[in-house]
C-alpha cells in the first residue's frame, strides 16, 4: 500500500512565524504535490515537483516556497504565515511514469495562523 | 473556466436509491480521469479510475465520454456509508498535473 505521511496532523502557528509542513512518501513517486483545501474553493495546488530539486508553481504559490532534497520528502515552507493561510493543507504523490498514474494524498494537516 | 466542473449538489437519496454524478472537462488533451472519495475533514481517497470502454466495481460504475468530455458515476444500491464527497479528477497531458473538481456532495438517508 502506498504510504503518504504528514508531519502534524494539526498545527497553530502565529502572524510571521516561518512554517514548515513535511510530507515523505514510501513508494518511490516521481511526482509530489502541496494543495489546500478550503471551503468553496476545493483543492487548489500551490506547488508540485516532479524530481528532486525540480519544483513547478501550481496556481497559488504566493506567500509559499518548497523544497525537495531527496525524492522521498517534500516540504512546504510558509515564509511569514498570515492568517489568510489558515487551511488544510494535504500532500500527495503519483508515479510520472508506468502507467499508473492515481495520486496518493497524506492524511492533511489543518493549519491555524492566529 | 474552471478546468473540471462538476454539480456540488447536495444529492440527498434514500437507502437503496440509484444516484449518477456527471462531470466535465474543459482540456481535450487529458489523459486519464478518476474519482476520489472524500469523507468529512478527510484526505480524498480514489474511488476508481474511469477507463474509455467504461468501467465496473461493484455497485459503482464509471463511463468516459471523449467526444463530449464527460465523465460520469452511478452509484447503485446506496448505503449509508456512501455519504461523502465525490471528486471528478481529470489528469493533464503531461502527467503531473490533476485538476480537480471543487466535489459532488452526496447525503445517503435511512
Amino acid at each position: 500500500d502506498v504510504k503518504v505521511t504528514q508531519s502534524s496532523r494539526y498545527l497553530v502557528k502565529r502572524t510571521g512565524e516561518k512554517v514548515f509542513l513535511e510530507c515523505v512518501q514510501d513508494m518511490d513517486h516521481e511526482n509530489m504535490f502541496w494543495y489546500r483545501q478550503d471551503p468553496g474553493l476545493g483543492l487548489r495546488l500551490i506547488y508540485f515537483s516532479y524530481d528532486v530539486k525540480m519544483k513547478e508553481k501550481g496556481d497559488i504559490p504566493e506567500g509559499y516556497s518548497v523544497s525537495r532534497e531527496k525524492k522521498e520528502r517534500f516540504s512546504l515552507i510558509l515564509e511569514s504565515a498570515s492568517t489568510n493561510q489558515t487551511s488544510m493543507y494535504l500532500c500527495a504523490s503519483s508515479l510520472l511514469t508506468g502507467g499508473i498514474y492515481e495520486q496518493y494524498f497524506g492524511p492533511g494537516t489543518r493549519l491555524t495562523v492566529t | 473556466r474552471k478546468e473540471v466542473e462538476q454539480d456540488p449538489g447536495p444529492f440527498n437519496v434514500p437507502e437503496g436509491a440509484t444516484v449518477a454524478f456527471n462531470c466535465t472537462y474543459s482540456n481535450s488533451a487529458s489523459q486519464s480521469f478518476f474519482w476520489y472519495r472524500q469523507d468529512c475533514r478527510k484526505e480524498p481517497k480514489l474511488l476508481m479510475s474511469v477507463y474509455s470502454s467504461g468501467n465496473e466495481d461493484g455497485r459503482f460504475t464509471a463511463q468516459l465520454n471523449r467526444a463530449s468530455q464527460y465523465i460520469s458515476l452511478l452509484i447503485r444500491d446506496s448505503k449509508l456509508s456512501d455519504s461523502a464527497t465525490y471528486l471528478c479528477v481529470a489528469l493533464g497531458g503531461n502527467f503531473n498535473k490533476f485538476y480537480f473538481g471543487s466535489g459532488t456532495k452526496l447525503n445517503v438517508k435511512p
